[in-house]
């Protein structure tokens, strides 16, 4: 399996500030035939389902802030929130689907206003 | 605009098989992947695997032996059972669209981008 470990487990970030979440798989996730990175970002607030925010390392998907930002090639992956609104609260985590056997995630990174 | 709706028994005694259903709607079941994930209390998602509205499935290699998924195109639905449940089982249990490469009929699985709420399944006697 491609183990994807991200940090750090928790966050707190004053509002307006940035945030930054890493995530680092211990394969890399890079097609070089395509060169595209197979790692997605999704948000789970408290009480809901995830939601897609950023596909292709760094593709935001559709209707997504633009202060969320992906970033990262191969092993080492960044999520960015530029400026933290209180909306962002939530526990976000990390997926590859470079390898479908099996799809796997990170432990998730926990983030809170200070 | 697609949306997703998972169903079925919230309590499933051990040993017994947990059955739940993913009812689409707003788009066809016959194109892209479908999938089933899981989320302990507390705890981060897992993938349990997915299906092809052919019938063609990948399942989590760690759940493999207990998991079958199938499709109904005629009801829009596809649906999970996981068999010889045990307490471990217990989770959020959720359905997800995954993208794919359509250009090649869907021989790449992708990220997942549209979700159900989620249904909590409960096991104990």
């Amino acid at each position: 399996d491609i183990v994807m470990t991200q940090s750090p487990d928790s966050l707190a970030v004053s509002l307006g500030e940035r945030a930054t979440i890493n995530c680092k798989s211990s394969q890399s996730i890079l097609d070089s035939s395509n060169d595209n990175n197979y790692l997605a970002w999704y948000q789970q607030k408290s009480g809901q389902p995830p939601k897609l925010l950023i596909y292709w390392a760094s593709t935001r998907e559709s209707g997504v802030p633009d202060r969320f930002s992906g970033s990262g090639s191969g092993t080492d992956f960044t999520l960015t929130i530029s400026s933290l609104q209180a909306e962002d609260v939530a526990v976000y985590y990390c997926q590859q689907y470079y390898s479908t056997l099996p799809f796997t995630f990170g432990q998730g990174t926990r983030l809170e206003i200070k | 605009q697609v949306q997703m709706q998972e169903s079925g028994p919230g309590l499933v005694k051990p040993s017994e098989t947990l059955s739940l259903t993913c009812s689409v709607s707003g788009g066809s079941i016959r194109s892209y992947f479908w999938s089933w994930l899981r989320q302990p209390p507390g705890k981060a998602l897992e993938w349990i695997g997915y299906i092809y509205y052919s019938g063609s499935t990948n399942y989590n290699p760690s759940l493999k032996t207990r998991v079958t998924m199938s499709a109904d195109t005629s009801k829009n639905q596809f649906s999970l059972k996981l068999n010889a449940v045990t307490a471990a089982d217990t989770a959020v249990y959720y359905c997800a669209r995954v993208m794919c490469d359509f250009w090649s009929a869907c021989t790449h699985a992708y990220h997942m981008d549209v979700w159900g709420k989620g249904t909590t399944v409960i096991v104990s006697s």
